[in-house]
């Protein structure tokens, strides 16, 4: 099992729908969790980070967490065309000798938003 | 403030041939990392590095090398190539505040080997 897994799509949603992206992992003991949105040819930007269980609001984005279920999702509400991109989920542990766990990355979901 | 910087951008390799790829970031953060990326594949830690000094192994160490310069510094080896090896190769230095970490990537390198 991996430990980061994501449907890798593609994802494909009418302008101003809700699009709905998600991920799961393997680690019980991960505390952080984050959202990079990566569009083609370019590098990951981060957009949505969440630490405790429930959601997250940002602008029109909304990140879920649910730490029994081993679960996390990203909402995007009244989606746009510019939002079409691959949007990686990636989860950090907790690393050895208290150094802090690496960032443990999802394949990617690709969504693709129609005009 | 030029974040994370990558050289080369572009580069096309024979199998058995070498090559180093270079990062540095002016944002004064300790740790850094080298991913590569695969179709579907999402973003595979190849080495990192914690604080300058020190280096470890990620997920996929096999056939690289890397050096942390200095603090600002990070590169990535190849020593001999190989087609397996084409890749898009991200650099990447991340601010760590406890649970929040934000970890912020270079251009990319995309590298072919024949």
């Amino acid at each position: 099992q991996k430990e980061v897994e994501q449907n890798s799509g593609p994802l494909s949603v009418p302008e101003g729908a809700i699009a709905s992206l998600n991920c799961t992992y393997s680690d019980r003991v991960s505390q952080s969790f984050f959202w990079y949105r990566q569009y083609s040819g370019k590098s990951p930007e981060l957009i949505m980070s969440i630490y405790s269980n429930g959601d997250k609001e940002d602008g029109r984005f909304t990140a879920q967490l649910n730490k029994a279920s081993q679960y996390v999702s990203l909402l995007i509400r009244d989606s746009q065309p510019s939002d079409s991109a691959t949007y990686l989920c990636a989860v950090k542990g907790v690393g050895r000798d208290n150094q802090g766990g690496k960032l443990i990355f999802g394949q990617g979901t690709e969504l693709s938003v129609k005009p | 403030n030029a974040g994370v910087t990558q050289t080369p951008k572009f580069q096309v390799l024979k199998t058995g041939q070498s090559m180093t790829l270079q990062c540095a970031q002016d944002m004064n953060h300790n740790s850094m990392y080298w991913y590569r990326q695969d179709p579907g594949m999402g973003l595979r830690l190849i080495y990192y590095s914690a604080s300058e000094g020190t280096t470890d192994k990620g997920e996929v160490p096999n056939g690289y090398n890397v050096s942390r310069l200095n603090k600002r510094e990070f590169s990535l080896r190849l020593e001999s190539a190989a087609p397996s090896q084409t890749s898009v190769y991200f650099c990447a230095s991340s601010e760590i505040r406890g649970l929040k970490e934000t970890q912020y990537f270079g251009p990319g390198t995309r590298l072919l080997v024949l």
